[in-house]
């Protein structure tokens, strides 16, 4: 059965105080790791996939790596308006479905 | 494009009755999925479907039913809501299995 863990399950930063997301994965044959961002009230937005160990992708302030068991997702200086619920969520192989982590929660004080 | 769109927004039934959430999407994708989001547990897979005409079990299937007559919408039924179905629900699509973009959400009550 495809697992997948997200820590912390919260996490209060200052603003511009960086820090990471993990999301560590277990999957018969990995086809792709996304992450997304939701906020309150929201349906999950897309942000990234990763298909293999090594590969990285930005967007603003924020970093997602793949490695053969994890990922984290590096938020850089962050600003409240980052300050959202991000989910991990990995394909197995031969698999239509994705499974989700139960979310990474970030608040970023001003 | 409108995205993924889900109706109603909200919903509240008493146990025993009966309801439909409409999903459609204008992307043209293959895939659609059903989720419900439950505090502390994530998203889970209610059902999904692969094409139009075809439907599958997810992770949670008991007490919902789904149809897909049409390769754009994707039906959601509760035959006999409880309230152990008081959730957010979430439709989803995509291409072929690859990232999943989300509707805004149904949030329904059961009293």
């Amino acid at each position: 059965e495809d697992q997948v863990t997200q820590s912390p399950e919260a996490l209060r930063l200052q603003e511009g105080e960086s820090s990471s997301l993990n999301c560590s994965y277990t999957v018969s044959g990995l086809r792709g790791l996304f992450w997304y961002r939701q906020d309150p009230g929201k349906g999950p937005e897309f942000l990234f996939t990763l298909y293999s160990a090594g590969e990285e992708k930005e967007k603003e302030r924020l970093k997602a790596t793949l490695t053969k068991k994890e990922s984290f997702l590096h938020i850089t200086a962050p600003k409240p308006e980052d300050s959202a619920t991000y989910l991990c969520a990995v394909r197995a192989s031969g698999n239509n479905r994705l499974a989700f982590g139960k979310g990474n929660q970030v608040v970023v004080i001003p | 494009n409108a995205g993924v769109t889900q109706t109603p927004k909200f919903r509240v039934l008493k146990t025993g009755q009966s309801m439909t959430l409409l999903c459609a999407q204008d992307m043209n994708h293959e895939y659609m999925y059903w989720y419900r989001q439950d505090p502390g547990m994530g998203l889970r897979l209610i059902h999904y479907s692969v094409g139009e005409g075809t439907t599958a079990k997810g992770e949670v299937p008991d007490g919902y039913n789904v149809s897909r007559l049409k390769k754009q919408n994707f039906l959601l039924g509760l035959e006999s809501a409880a309230p152990s179905q008081t959730s957010v629900y979430f439709c989803a699509s995509s291409d072929r299995g690859n990232e999943q973009y989300f509707g805004p959400g149904t949030r329904l009550t059961v009293t």
